[in-house]
């Protein structure tokens, strides 16, 4: 257990939809990262906040978008679903000692658009 | 751009060595390693700093050329657990306050007994 959170564990939702994904960071972690994982794509970077800010973004759609909230929890929003967002989600925290990120993921939350 | 992982799959007999690669087309500044089973979340193995220094991790240890922009991990004498997919992630970046990882495809592990 890394001690992030991720709920839900499964979401399944028609195409057009749009969900929003939740996570909380281990205890004292104030950076938060959002992957997507497909089969076809690998592990994805999509965006990370720290401290409330965003800081770095990746390939991440415009139809996604994401937060993070004072008590430094994150929420992923997906909207406008297609079948081709269908992975597992995953967040993860990490304290930053210097140059050094160790990230703790979560347990991911996987998505099925149908 | 995504770093390039080799080999992509390998098969090892308990207690034999094994070693995966990871090389970049840009300036590395540091590489992370993680290992993911299947149906779980990666899992941390370690980071390397640029400077060239090598870490080592009980029987899993990795090295890092800045200047050939490479890493590799090393696994003596596997064990089961250790099977699973291995992900390099590079940060290109110098910008400390900008922290993204890009993955490599993987590599899938398998140990037999």
């Amino acid at each position: 257990d890394s001690g992030v959170t991720q709920t839900p564990k499964h979401l399944i939702t028609a195409t057009g939809q749009r969900v929003t994904l939740r996570c909380s960071p281990r205890s004292g972690d104030l950076s938060v990262y959002w992957y997507q994982q497909s089969l076809d794509q690998g592990l994805q970077f999509l965006i990370q906040y720290y401290n409330g800010e965003e800081r770095a973004k990746g390939n991440i759609l415009e139809r996604f978008s994401a937060q993070q909230f004072p008590d430094l929890h994150s929420e992923l929003n997906l909207s406008s679903l297609e079948l081709g967002d269908s992975a597992l989600y995953f967040c993860a925290s990490s304290v930053e000692l210097g140059p050094s990120y160790e990230q703790y993921f979560g347990p991911g939350t996987r998505l099925t658009v149908t | 751009q995504q770093p390039v992982q080799s080999p992509q799959a390998v098969i090892l007999r308990e207690g034999e060595d094994a070693v995966i690669n990871c090389s970049s087309s840009k300036a590395l500044y540091s590489v992370h390693w993680y290992r993911q089973k299947h149906g779980e979340a990666p899992v941390f193995l370690m980071i390397l700093l640029k400077g060239g220094e090598q870490k080592g991790h009980d029987k899993i240890s990795a090295s890092f050329n800045e200047k050939k922009q490479q890493s590799s991990l090393y696994l003596t004498a596997s064990q089961l657990s250790y099977s699973g997919t291995y992900f390099c992630g590079t940060d290109n970046s110098m910008d400390t306050g900008r922290r993204a990882l890009t993955f490599g495809s993987g590599t899938r592990l398998q140990v037999q007994p």
